[in-house]
């Protein structure tokens, strides 16, 4: 079945840092991949994601880019903020499949 | 205007106690979803609902009933509850099988 892998935590960074956050995914399709963010106290808000392979998806700084070849999707930015501190989640999602399935969760603190 | 709104935001209740936790979304998506996170931050699918059918229930025990009205609204009724029911529970709504799920707040359920 599908599933999702991502580094385990958690990650501490100073401010301006340079942050990478690995997934891996398995699937028997062509799925889309996504990051979500979740903030203390909120629920998870989508960050980024890309439907196929190659795409990049990109916001407030982080990017990501599909590859099918490394089955990865792993999260970048060039320079985190004390603001960026959170819960990441990978996540994957097969068209026409109800069952999105998420990555455990990587938390991240900046500390200034 | 709440996207995906849920009640209560917090919730303490004594073993054994039947209850329910609201959700409505104003985004006219088909699907709605419950997930449960546990305190490790892991998430679990527990239900979805495509037009009003159940698609998925992940071995859910039969004391957790969702009861959707409508495709705007999907409700969470717990009977008996117990401690390992403490746990934040989100809903959440996609517009299709596969696409962006959004998801609101969450409700904090500590069970005593």
């Amino acid at each position: 079945g599908n599933s999702v892998t991502q580094m385990e935590g958690p990650v501490t960074l100073s401010e301006e840092a340079f942050l990478t956050i690995n997934c891996t995914y398995t699937a028997t399709g062509y799925p889309s991949l996504f990051w979500y963010v979740q903030y203390p106290g909120e629920g998870l808000q989508l960050l980024l994601k890309a439907t196929k392979a190659d795409d990049k998806g990109s916001n407030k700084g982080f990017e990501a880019t599909y590859r099918k070849e490394t089955t990865s999707f792993h999260l970048e930015k060039g320079s985190v903020q004390v603001s960026d501190s959170a819960v990441y989640f990978c996540a994957l999602s097969d068209r026409g499949n109800n069952d999105m399935r998420f990555g455990a969760g990587t938390r991240l603190t900046v500390k200034p | 205007d709440t996207a995906v709104s849920q009640t209560p935001k917090y919730l303490v209740t004594q073993m054994g106690n039947d209850k329910s936790i609201k959700c409505e979304q104003n985004l006219g998506h088909d699907t709605m979803y419950w997930y449960k996170q546990d305190s490790k931050k892991f998430l679990k699918i527990m239900f979805s609902y495509n037009n009003k059918e159940l698609i998925i229930n992940e071995t859910v025990p039969n004391r957790f009933s969702p009861k959707s009205p409508d495709k705007a609204h999907l409700n969470l009724h717990i009977n008996s509850l117990e401690l390992g029911d403490s746990a934040v529970y989100f809903c959440a709504s996609s517009q299709a099988a596969g696409d962006t799920i959004y998801f609101g707040e969450g409700s904090w359920l500590t069970v005593v």
